[in-house]
Formats: structure tokens, sequence, C-alpha cells
């Protein structure tokens, strides 16, 4: 069964700084990969996915992740980081076939001026 | 285009009373549904899903359970709510076809029991 770690529970960073979220998963083959973002009292949405060919993925709101096999992580990246990036992010990976998301715990982004 | 509706959107309920959440999908047939469950300052929990009308999978023995009485509708019930029930219920939904895609999640529902 697949498994995710963010080892991250709580980031700050300033506006304008850039930003990484960790994670890491455990799977035996290639996994579908997901980053999602939460805002307070709100839904899940999916900022962007991996299933296959181009590693490094562009998402909406300017953000990006890179998929590692070797390292076995799907990194979120944003280059500056705006107050309304505060948020909780999840990150989730699939197993190949039919079967549920496996999410990580996820990791608050406080930002500050 | 799809879209997820979760009704209510916020309740507050006494201990041992009934509890009924609804969730609805338009635009698209035969999906996936999964219900979760954020506690306060948790990351999500999985509490059940369907792959299709009258099929439900339960991940965790609890006091809910779970009905899809209609292709597109997923209904989250308790017969006797407790104190730890409360949190924010999440209803998502994924093209079926048999195989993982993404999911795309509804507003959510605030339950308070008091």
């Amino acid at each position: 069964a697949q498994s995710v770690t963010q080892p991250d529970i709580h980031i700050t960073v300033s506006e304008g700084a850039s930003l990484e979220l960790r994670c890491n998963y455990s799977y035996g083959a290639t996994p579908y990969l997901f980053w999602y973002v939460q805002s307070p009292g709100q839904g899940l949405q999916l900022l962007l996915k991996y299933f296959s060919g181009d590693t490094l993925v562009q998402g909406i709101k300017g953000f990006e992740a890179e998929f590692k096999r070797s390292q076995s992580s799907f990194n979120l990246r944003k280059p500056s980081v705006h107050w309304s990036d505060a948020a909780e992010y999840f990150c989730a990976v699939g197993a190949r076939g039919n079967t549920p998301l496996v999410f990580g715990k996820g990791t608050r982004l406080s930002v500050i001026a | 285009s799809q879209t997820i509706h979760q009704w209510p959107a916020t309740l507050v309920q006494p201990v041992g009373s009934p509890l009924s959440l609804e969730c609805t999908v338009e635009g698209t047939s035969n999906p996936n549904l999964y219900w979760y469950r954020q506690a306060a300052g948790r990351g999500l929990q999985l509490l059940f899903y369907s792959v299709g009308i009258g099929q439900i999978s339960s991940e965790v023995p609890q006091n809910l359970s779970a009905s899809r009485p209609q292709d597109r509708q997923f209904i989250l019930s308790s017969k006797k709510l407790l104190l730890s029930d409360s949190g924010f219920y999440l209803c998502a939904w994924e093209r079926g076809q048999g195989r993982t895609d993404t999911q795309y999640f509804g507003p959510g529902t605030r339950l308070t029991v008091l």
C-alpha cells in the first residue's frame, strides 16, 4: 500500500520569499501524485498533479512541483509567496488502480509581511 | 462542467441526535464518491467511498454510515451522534472507469456536536 509523509507541520515565510513544501511517498511503482490547497473553512482545491511524462509539473497560482523518483519526493515550490498563499497544503499519492488516494497530514503555511 | 454540492454548510446538533449530510455531483456519470472528515488541527480521514450505486466501502469502523441511493448522490448518516463526531466533513468525486484519478472536493459541512 502507498503512504505519504509531509515532514513539516507548519512553515512561516515572508511575503516575496521563495517556498518549498516537502512531500515524500512510499510506493513500489510510479505513483500518481497530487498537491491540494485548503483555505480555512473551505474544501480542497487541486494545485497540480503528476501522472506521467515531464517530471516538472506546473500548476495554478504560480506553483510547480518536481517528481524525483530516486528520492521518492514530490516537493511543491513557488518562487515568490503572496499573503494569499497562506493556507493548508496537502500532498496525496495514488496507486495505479481503482483505490483511494492517500493524503499526507498537511503543512500549514503562514505568510508574514 | 462538473460541480459538487454539499449541504448543509453548517450544522449544530446535540449528542444523541441523528445526522444526515448530503453530497450531490452534477455534470458527470458513474463517479467514485468519497466522504472525509477533518477534526480540528488534523489531516483528512477517509470515512467511506463508493464506486457505484449501493456499493459502499468503509475505512474506519464507527457510528457513521453511508449510502448511495442514486448515481450522483452520497449520504452520510448517523443514528446517534457523539461529541467526537464534530468536525469538517468533505465529499469528493472522481471519474470512475476503474482507475485512480483526480479527486475534486465539495465546499464541506462544519458539524458541531454539543
